[in-house]
């Protein structure tokens, strides 16, 4: 029940195109929901989070859908840069942080 | 306003070795947790500290330790090092009274490689 799925492993977009991430989680208790943007060598940094009474958070080309019923999250990044290849991972917090496995986003020139 | 840092940044020691791993936390916060991080997946919880004492902890052996400072600093102790134990260790600083509206913040972590 702690266990966060994150979905797809990896992605290709091409420049200007936009990148979905999907989540989904068990656990009802968790009551907050970030995205951190990982670089090679890097520790991961906060991107945007949303709170489960909220149904969706917008910040610049960054926008989070939440699901609470079906229990999902979804980070969607429009007009995708190849500055936005990274590592993305979601994460839901109860007492602890539980982190996705992570997605590979390549955004091609 | 300096962030959260972390040192050594690498560090390579053999089986069955000691290891410390020092993190300071992003200034106003109080709170330290610790990440293991394998390559290619997410961060696993391995325990949090805050008014220096353990309050959580993830499903890590007890050769996992820590410590935290009156300064708010922290040390990750790993004894016994298996070849497993191989991973980028993370450290991440939080507030305690915002524990369930404010995001961690990370360092960029130890690389730790066991042989």
């Amino acid at each position: 029940q702690q266990q966060v799925k994150q979905s797809p492993q990896s992605l290709i977009v091409q420049k200007g195109g936009i990148s979905i991430i999907n989540c989904a989680y068990e656990n009802t208790a968790f009551d907050y929901f970030p995205w951190y943007q990982q670089f090679p060598g890097k520790g991961p940094a906060l991107l945007i989070a949303i709170r489960p009474d909220v149904s969706e958070k917008k910040e610049g080309r960054f926008t989070i859908s939440f699901n609470k019923s079906a229990k999902q999250f979804s980070l969607h990044i429009m007009d995708s840069q190849p500055g936005d290849s990274a590592t993305y991972f979601c994460a839901a917090l109860r007492q602890n942080f539980v982190f996705g496995p992570g997605t590979r986003l390549s955004v091609l020139p | 306003d300096a962030g959260v840092t972390q040192s050594p940044t690498h560090l390579i020691k053999t089986r069955g070795q000691q290891v410390t791993l020092r993190c300071s936390p992003k200034s106003g916060h109080d709170t330290v947790s610790w990440y293991q991080q394998a390559l290619g997946q997410g961060p696993q919880f391995i325990f949090q500290y805050y008014e220096e004492e353990e309050r959580q902890r993830g499903n890590f052996p007890d050769r996992f330790s820590g410590h935290q400072f009156p300064n708010y600093s922290s040390e990750l102790n790993v004894n016994a090092l298996l070849l497993g134990d191989s991973a980028l260790y993370l450290c991440a600083s939080s507030t305690w009274a915002g524990m369930h509206n404010s995001p961690l913040h990370f360092g960029n972590g130890t690389r730790l490689t066991v042989t």
